[in-house]
Parts: C-alpha cells; sequence; structure tokens
C-alpha cells in the first residue's frame, strides 16, 4: 500500500487566493482527518469523517476554510480566501476504526505571501 | 477540552544514553499511542498501548500505559543518530475517535 498521499507537498500562494489541498487515504480506512501543524499550537484537528460523511468539523477555523470527501479514496480541504495566518503544515491522516491509530501523509506545507 | 502535558518540550542529549518522556492528562485515556515525525513527514506510530498497566516495546522503544490510565511513558534505550525528531503521544477515550495529542518532545543528539 502507498500510504496516505497528499497533494502538493509545498503551496506558495497569495493572499485572497483559493487554496485546494487534496488527499488519497489508505484503501479501506473508513476514517479520515485533516489536521495543521503549526509551531504555536502543535497538532490540531481540523475536522474528520466517517464513511465520506463529516463527523466533526468544530475544528474548522472559520468559514473560510471547506472540506469534502466525495468517495471514499478523495478529500479535499479548502481555504477561500487564503490569509498569511493560514500558513502552516496541513496533513491528512486516515483510520480503518477505533482504536487502529491514525496513518499520516507526508503533508503540504502551505505559505501565504 | 481535554489537554495532553508533554515533558520535557526538548531533550539534547549524547549518543548512546537513554531517553525518557512521558505525558500525562486530567481524563482517562483507553488507548495511548506514541508517534514519531521525522523533519519534513508526518507523524508515524510507534507504539500502541491499550491496557492500563501495559508495557510494550518495540526495538529499543519502550512504552508503558500507567495504572491510573491517565499517563504513559516512552523510553528509549541507546540512542542513535537516526532517533532525532519529534515524539507525540496521544491518547483516546473510550467510544471517541478523534485522538488528543501532546505538544511533542523534540529531541536532539549529539553525535
Amino acid at each position: 500500500d502507498a500510504g496516505v498521499i497528499q497533494s502538493p507537498r509545498h503551496e506558495v500562494t497569495e493572499m485572497g487566493q483559493e487554496v485546494t489541498l487534496r488527499c488519497k487515504p489508505i484503501s479501506g480506512h473508513d476514517y479520515l482527518f485533516w489536521y495543521r501543524q503549526t509551531m504555536m499550537r502543535g497538532l490540531e484537528l481540523l475536522i474528520y469523517f466517517n464513511n465520506n460523511v463529516p463527523i466533526d468539523d468544530s475544528g474548522m477555523p472559520e468559514d473560510r476554510f471547506s472540506a469534502k470527501m466525495p468517495n471514499a479514496s478523495f478529500s479535499t480541504l479548502k481555504i477561500q480566501p487564503s490569509e498569511p495566518r493560514d500558513s502552516a503544515v496541513y496533513f491528512c491522516a486516515s483510520s480503518p476504526g477505533f482504536f487502529y491509530g491514525y496513518t499520516f501523509g507526508s503533508g503540504t506545507r502551505l505559505t501565504v505571501v | 477540552g481535554q489537554q495532553l502535558n508533554q515533558s520535557p518540550q526538548s531533550m539534547f542529549i549524547q549518543e548512546g544514553e537513554d531517553v525518557s518522556m512521558n505525558c500525562t492528562s486530567s481524563s482517562i485515556f483507553n488507548t495511548w499511542l506514541w508517534y514519531k515525525q521525522d523533519p519534513g513527514e508526518g507523524p508515524v506510530l510507534l507504539i500502541a498501548l491499550y491496557k492500563a498497566g501495559e508495557l510494550t516495546s518495540n526495538g529499543r522503544l519502550t512504552a508503558q500505559f500507567g495504572i491510573t490510565r491517565k499517563d504513559s511513558f516512552l523510553n528509549i534505550s541507546a540512542s542513535i543518530p537516526s532517533d532525532v525528531g519529534i515524539y507525540f503521544c496521544a491518547g483516546q477515550t473510550m467510544g471517541a475517535q478523534k485522538l488528543v495529542f501532546g505538544q511533542g518532545t523534540r529531541l536532539t543528539i549529539n553525535p
């Protein structure tokens, strides 16, 4: 298995632009998580899905952030419009279920200038 | 909300030394996990613990699930340069799919 695949690995964009981050979870994993990592706040859970349905989006910072999971093999995290304070590493992770832990992707490093 | 206090925040050691770090919480967890993050990569699961008092090893790594269910420990024996990275603890409560992560321990090794 190729693991959790995220793209792009790096994204540099100008303030106000739309940014879309992509994730392909491990086949057969029913849970998908989006995290944001910064030096100040560590790993923050933004949203997670179970069987393609959003379960908890309480970590999404504001309406500029949205996430979708149109099928079991693909999810997107969109920021529109982007702001410099959105600069961070965004991780996608997937899990087969309770007590199995998560498998993380390699992350997307987002820089908004 | 639930929080995990991980300590120390950073460690600077000599190659060959043993390392100890821990994680404490005010809440009871049913699962404790330890992850390692290498620079530029996502966290990778090292050890999972499912029972209070459980002691589990993975090579030179040993982790324990505290008896109170409110803490966990990770030890690394005879450290080597590739042990450098950030170590995270994570806890999970019964019935909750979300993991709660600690702030991480950054390990630096002087050769």
